[in-house]
């Protein structure tokens, strides 16, 4: 159980174009999604928290002009890249709560990340 | 705001012996939680290990074990008897407790490259 799909697992696209992206809990409900950016051998950042229903709440620095997120059901939430640059290239990781928590440490599902290329 | 740092880009040990991955902290929450994260690379996260700061006694999971000392804010990660399919990319992970308003999201440390040499 616990599985977290994100779609697609690898794009490429012209600089200008937008991209979107999916991240869908397969086997639970989750209230809450994150949508995390890693670049060539750093960290995970977090960029966004995605709550069903509700706004997204970005971290400081990241554009919410730029990644639009939708989190428009229990199981869907989506990261749209707008007017995409070569230096938005990365890859982007997604994770799920379940909701109401999982346990006392309300464990975050990891999907296996989607790698975007621009031209 | 918190902070992980992990301060060992890069770590080597022969397969089976012992390894130990550091990790510290800064934080002004008196609860919270501790992750470790492995990323091989396929780059799919994968929790090895976690750790709720109440609780004193450090968590144990198979070849995986943690040294949590809370008055240090250090949270180190031992992997015993290591092996091949260990070798990967490790992230020690902050997270504050479930308020109930919402989970937080991680926060994580620059993450440790674990080579195991046959």
């Amino acid at each position: 159980g616990a599985v977290v799909s994100q779609h697609p697992s690898w794009v490429i696209c012209k600089s200008g174009t937008s991209v979107k992206i999916e991240c869908r809990s397969l086997d639970f409900q989750a209230t809450t999604m994150f949508w995390y950016r890693q670049f060539p051998k750093q960290s995970l950042m977090l960029m966004a928290t995605s709550n069903e229903g509700s706004k997204a709440t970005y971290e400081q620095g990241v554009e919410k002009d730029k990644f639009l997120i939708n989190h428009a059901s229990l199981t869907l939430s989506t990261l749209t890249v707008t007017s995409a640059h070569p230096e938005d290239s990365s890859f982007y990781i997604c994770s799920a709560s379940p909701s109401g928590g999982a346990g006392p440490y309300n464990e975050q599902f990891f999907g296996p990340g989607t790698r975007l290329t621009v031209l | 705001a918190q902070t992980v740092t992990q301060s060992q880009p890069e770590m080597s040990v022969q397969e089976a012996e012992t390894v130990t991955l550091s990790c510290t902290y800064d934080t002004s929450e008196s609860d919270y939680y501790l992750f470790w994260y492995k990323q091989p690379p396929s780059r799919q996260m994968i929790l090895v290990i976690r750790q709720e700061a109440y609780k004193q006694q450090n968590a144990t999971e198979n070849r995986f074990s943690v040294n949590f000392q809370k008055a240090a804010k250090s949270f180190s990660l031992k992997i015993s008897d290591s092996q091949l399919g260990d070798a990967a990319m490790y992230f020690c992970a902050y997270r504050s407790p479930y308020s109930g308003g919402g989970a937080d999201g991680l926060t994580f440390g620059k993450g440790t490259h674990l080579i195991i040499q046959p």
